[in-house]
């Protein structure tokens, strides 16, 4: 089954501690992405990946580091988690940049930073 | 200001009616994406238009790329419809980033 998938669902963290939160399609679709959604804010782009070893800065990219070292896999780090970063988080993928093609949304990750 | 607004922010309809959201955007774009956010969080994605019109089912979607304007019609709306409709833009500056609307947070009821 055509998926993206995102690990873990839920967190609850402490500031400061170190946390990656996982990323993985199996369309081999060149391009991904990570977005924060707050309320009254909506969905605002973190980061994004044209292909392996391409990526760059969205909207929102303080705070947070991406890597894409394989096509199928686009982790989202915080290094050092403020509260602020409190969210629910998506990944999603699509198979070519510009924004010609539908995206793959994953379930979410729901991110408590005490 | 949002590059891109999305009117109303909440609507109920009975079911059965003709619904229309309206998507506004101020920033040349290159595709705009119609996406759908269920109750229980998961995002699917409705329809890409760079130009014209896209029907898929019940669902009908148009762009006016001259006024800058995105809608999206339901026809004979049904429960099953209540989500929140989010409007997605690509600006052509920027070529391969996303910009969204706040949402239209939609209730059919019976």
């Amino acid at each position: 089954e055509a998926q993206v998938t995102q690990n873990p669902r839920y967190l609850i963290t402490v500031t400061g501690k170190k946390l990656t939160v996982t990323c993985s399609q199996n369309m081999n679709h060149e391009y991904m992405s990570w977005y924060r959604q707050d309320p009254g804010l909506g969905l605002r782009q973190i980061y994004y990946s044209m292909n392996v070893e391409v990526t760059d800065k969205g909207d929102v990219p303080e705070g947070y580091k991406v890597s894409r070292k394989e096509k199928r896999n686009f982790p989202l780090i915080l290094e050092s988690p403020s509260p602020n970063q409190t969210s629910l988080y998506f990944c999603a993928s699509s198979l070519s940049a510009g924004g010609r093609n539908e995206q793959f949304f994953g379930p979410g990750t729901r991110l408590t930073v005490l | 200001k949002n590059e891109v607004e999305q009117s109303p922010q909440n609507l109920t309809a009975q079911e059965g009616e003709f619904i229309t959201i309206n998507c506004s955007y101020s920033v040349g774009i290159s595709a705009l994406h119609w996406l759908q956010q269920h109750p229980g969080g998961g995002i699917v994605s409705l329809f890409m238009l760079s130009s014209g019109k896209k029907k898929h089912g019940r669902l009908i979607a148009t762009i006016n790329i001259q006024e800058k304007h995105s809608s999206l019609h339901i026809t004979a709306s049904h429960p099953r419809d209540s989500a929140v409709y989010i409007c997605a833009v690509i600006r052509v500056r920027t070529g391969n980033q996303f910009y969204f609307g706040t949402g239209t947070s939609l209730t059919v009821i019976p």
